[in-house]
């Protein structure tokens, strides 16, 4: 079965540089939702998107935006780089109309800003 | 606001055994939904079990079993005949209910379990 697809899978950046992470959600999947998961800590909810608006909006810091496209696949926009930011990063996928609209996870990205 | 706590930060169990892991949860909300998921070392996390409020049953996923004690706002992982493969990172997860889909989930802070051989 087709899974949440995540890229990069790893990325190294610079303090002060910009970073793109993108989610394709599986397909028929109308919403996605980004988590933060710092090292040996549970994963923070960033943000979500259903049929492409804002749903729900967690502690995600002002540098990073992100949005949802047409074709559903989602871009999280980082700037300005932290040292704390270093982190896996996790998008998930849902659809609305599903039993228990339980969210699939992606294989996450694992940024390390140096 | 929400709450979820796991207060076993490790748990150990032999092979083939049965093993419970906690969780309990603190929310004002009347319907909600508990999930939980297993990470293992790689990293992914993968979806175990679903709980609804207003279930009656508890549910049950292949070796997984969820035991739900609404009044005690509680909702423990019970893995039977535990398998080497089981050993991970095991997160307790919360949603509230929305009109529309995109609600959070609330983690707890997880219980890493390893299976003996």
């Amino acid at each position: 079965a087709a899974g949440v697809i995540q890229s990069p899978r790893h990325l190294i950046k610079e303090k002060r540089e910009t970073a793109t992470l993108k989610c394709y959600p599986i397909p028929r999947h109308d919403t996605v939702y980004w988590y933060q998961q710092g090292p040996g800590q549970d994963p923070q909810f960033l943000i979500s998107f259903y049929e492409k608006m804002q749903s729900d909006k967690g502690s995600i810091p002002d540098r990073f935006s992100a949005q949802q496209f047409s074709d559903y696949h989602s871009e999280l926009n980082m700037s300005s780089l932290e040292l704390g930011d270093s982190a896996l990063y996790f998008c998930a996928s849902s659809y609305w109309g599903s039993s228990y609209n339980e969210q699939f996870f992606g294989p996450g990205t694992r940024l390390t800003v140096l | 606001a929400q709450k979820i706590t796991q207060t076993q930060p490790g748990m150990f169990v032999q092979e083939k055994e049965a093993v419970t892991l906690d969780c309990t949860y603190d929310t004002s909300d009347q319907s909600y939904g508990l999930f939980w998921y297993k990470q293992p070392s790689s990293g992914e996390m993968i979806f175990l079990i679903y709980q609804g409020s207003y279930d009656e049953q508890n549910a049950t996923e292949g070796r997984y079993s969820l035991n739900f004690q609404k009044a005690r706002k509680s909702a423990n992982l019970v893995i039977s005949a535990s398998q080497l493969g089981d050993s991970a990172m095991y997160f307790c997860a919360m949603r509230e209910s929305r009109e529309t889909s995109g609600s959070r989930l609330t983690f707890g802070e997880g219980t890493q379990l390893t299976v003996n051989p």
